[in-house]
């Protein structure tokens, strides 16, 4: 495991449509993180896990977004009835709780909503 | 509310020349502090941190960092730029509880021949 996984790395999509995401955060992690980034900007904090528990939520994110982590391994983030303003990169991170150590990110993933 | 503040939009610097990328923050508590840098359609790389001890950090490919808790600052430093450390650079804090990084809104480093 040489890092924290996300797919797919791009994806357009009609508005309107549902698109769901993937992250496989580096295996001996227990925290999860995912955030949002669009052009120019800081990423932005949605939503974070510890195991398979959901301990925060940004107010970033509306209802038409959900986040599992079912197992405490993987996540999966889905968008709902996708949205032009949902344009961004999302990034996925993880961290482990022992030491307090840094987040390493995925590659993200780049949406595009036409 | 913490936060984390990066003045600059841009900075400037021919190679071979000393280059700082600043950065401020406010906390409440003891901060952690984080330094990392993103290319064009990539993740962010994680570059250096500051938890405790020495307010000098070493990191990743030459860069440095030097926390002060007077100045509540943690300024990003390299003694001599390459034209490959042109990216754009990323500040962050944990927030309380270490629940999540704040990231400020970065500073394009562009480093010119």
């Amino acid at each position: 495991d040489t890092g924290v996984s996300q797919d797919p790395r791009h994806k357009i999509t009609k508005r309107g449509q549902n698109v769901t995401f993937r992250c496989d955060p580096i295996s001996e992690h227990n925290r999860l993180y995912w955030y949002r980034q669009t052009l120019g900007q800081g990423p932005e904090f949605l939503t974070y896990f510890q195991n398979e528990a959901q301990l925060e939520k940004s107010r970033l994110l509306s209802d038409r977004f959900s986040a599992e982590r079912p197992k405490g391994s993987f996540s999966t983030l889905e968008i709902q009835r996708t949205e032009q303003g949902d344009s961004a990169m999302y990034l996925c991170a993880s961290s482990s709780t022992r030491g307090n150590t840094e987040a390493f990110f995925g590659q993200g993933t780049r949406l595009t909503v036409v | 509310a913490q936060s984390v503040a990066q003045p600059e939009d841009q900075v400037n610097v021919a190679e071979g020349n000393p280059l700082t990328v600043k950065c401020t923050y406010s906390v409440s508590g003891n901060p952690y502090l984080f330094w990392y840098v993103q290319y064009p359609n990539r993740g962010l790389q994680f570059l250096l941190k500051y938890i405790t001890g020495d307010n000098l950090v070493k990191g990743s490919y030459g860069f440095e960092a030097e926390f002060n808790k007077s100045q509540t600052s943690f300024h990003l430093k390299k003694p001599s730029a390459l034209v490959s450390d042109s990216a754009l650079y990323f500040c962050a804090v944990f927030s309380g509880g270490y629940n999540k990084l704040i990231f400020g809104a970065g500073t394009r480093l562009a480093v010119h021949p």
